[in-house]
């Protein structure tokens, strides 16, 4: 099956510090990868689209430059909270697409980070 | 305008089915998804259905979809304790377009 893995899994920082979360799809090229934001007990809010070897394209209210996304190959996108701040303290998600034939059109995800900012 | 809503609580006895509901408003969508997560998890694809389908099922999952109403759900044959965790939809519109997801219902299996 496909598999994503996120790194790290969790992470503690403090105010003013960035942190940079890594998306790898282990078994297959995902051309797009997706960066989802989850609060607890709610649903997952899409932050941006990350195309590899383009620019990211962000959610409307999401800010491109403390969010900053990075897709450099077909197997690994990141995301970099600069400047974090405790109101970033969230569960962070990816998901990489992969085309699985006709009728699929599967995102598949990866575990999640858990980043908490003091 | 996009929106996807469900229930965000279902209790069932163990052995019994459960039946999570889910509306949509976009008529354009072209897949429409049911994902389980786990505590601390990433989200888990369970099942999709395309919109030119009525039903589709997969072991103990079966999902309806009345396209006219613009109503998902999905039913889980003899529920487990395996089983509790959160089930969201989601609907896209297929390609590269994003996934729109409801807020999630919770679902507590107890003996």
């Amino acid at each position: 099956g496909a598999v994503v893995s996120q790194h790290p899994s969790w992470v503690i920082c403090k105010s003013g510090t960035s942190v940079k979360i890594e998306c790898r799809s282990l078994d297959f090229q995902a051309t797009t990868m997706f960066w989802y934001r989850q609060f607890p007990k709610q649903s997952l809010m899409l932050m941006a689209t990350s195309n590899e070897g383009s620019k990211a394209t962000y959610e409307q209210g999401v800010e491109k430059d403390k969010f900053l996304i990075n897709h450099a190959s077909l197997t690994l996108s990141t995301l970099t909270v600069t400047s974090a701040h405790p109101e970033d303290s969230s569960f962070y998600i990816c998901s990489a697409f992969r085309l699985a034939g006709e009728g699929s059109n599967e995102q598949f995800f990866g575990p999640g980070t858990r980043l908490t900012v003091l | 305008g996009e929106d996807v809503e469900q229930s965000l609580f279902l209790s069932v006895r163990e052995g019994d089915s459960s039946v999570i509901n889910c509306t949509y408003t976009d008529s354009s969508s072209t897949y429409l998804y049911w994902y389980k997560q786990e505590p601390g998890a990433g989200l888990q694809l369970l099942t999709y259905i395309f919109s030119n389908m009525d039903m589709k099922q997969d072991q103990r999952l079966t999902v309806l979809l009345n396209k006219k109403d613009k109503h998902l759900s999905l039913r889980i044959a003899d529920t487990q304790t395996g089983d509790s965790a959160i089930y969201f939809c989601a609907e896209s519109k297929g390609g590269y377009n994003k996934l729109i997801f409801g807020a999630g219902t919770r679902l507590a299996v107890h003996p």
